[in-house]
């Protein structure tokens, strides 16, 4: 187990189309977070999971937005009816939680673009 | 509100010029706070944690420091490869600074 995996690492799709992402985190990471950055811009916080459970969601996740991690392990972000506004960099993070404090370990990203 | 805050955007250095970059929060019961670097088209990368005040961490041309309501990234004698965005963070709080951007010319 490398690190955080996220696939696809790029993904061009016209507007209203929608997209699903998936993210492996580490194995042994209990939390797992998804952020979006644009251009410019720190990282933005979407939503994370400890374990199955999502504890906790951005007011930037629209209705349209939605995440499951099913079994605590890899974790699925979809958009539905994509508009041009969601390109970004969509950046799964993965940390283990009840050990102390743990750093953030971050995927490679997958690029949206809304055409 | 909690907030983090990080100066200047942009920093552009001339090789072998030492500077800092500061990342000021007002998050109360601070646990943690976490710089990271990040290359274009890239996930952030790990750097330090810090936990208290006055605490400070050394890797390569990086140091980073800590009082009660900031943090310091000091780059001595940079290279053009530290070219990249420093990003800062404080744990249990999922808000990140903007980051700074920095190119070192050669």
């Amino acid at each position: 187990d490398t690190g955080v995996s996220q696939n696809p690492r790029h993904k061009i799709t016209k507007r209203g189309q929608n997209v699903t992402f998936r993210c492996d985190p580490i194995s042994e990471h209990n939390r797992l977070y998804w952020y979006r950055q644009t251009l410019g811009q720190g990282p933005e916080f979407l939503t994370y999971f400890q374990n199955e459970a999502q504890l906790e969601k951005s007011r930037l996740l629209s209705d349209r937005f939605s995440a499951e991690r099913p079994k605590g392990s890899f974790s699925t972000l979809e958009i539905q009816r994509t508009e041009q506004g969601d390109s970004a960099m969509y950046l799964c993070a993965s940390s283990l939680a009840g050990t102390g404090i743990s750093s953030y370990t971050f995927g490679s990203g997958t690029r949206l673009t809304v055409v | 509100e909690d907030q983090v805050t990080q100066s200047p955007e942009a920093l552009r250095l001339q090789e072998g010029e030492s500077s800092s970059l500061n990342c000021s929060y007002t998050v109360s019961g601070l646990r943690g706070l976490f710089w990271y670097r990040q290359d274009p088209g890239k996930g952030p990368e790990f750097l330090f944690t810090l936990y208290s005040a006055g605490e400070e961490k050394e890797k390569e041309r990086l140091k980073a420091t800590l009082t009660k309501k900031e943090s310091f990234l000091h780059i001595t004698a940079p290279k053009p490869e530290d070219s990249a965005t420093y990003l800062c963070a404080v744990e249990g709080q999922f808000y990140f600074g903007t980051g700074t951007s920095l190119t070192v010319i050669p």
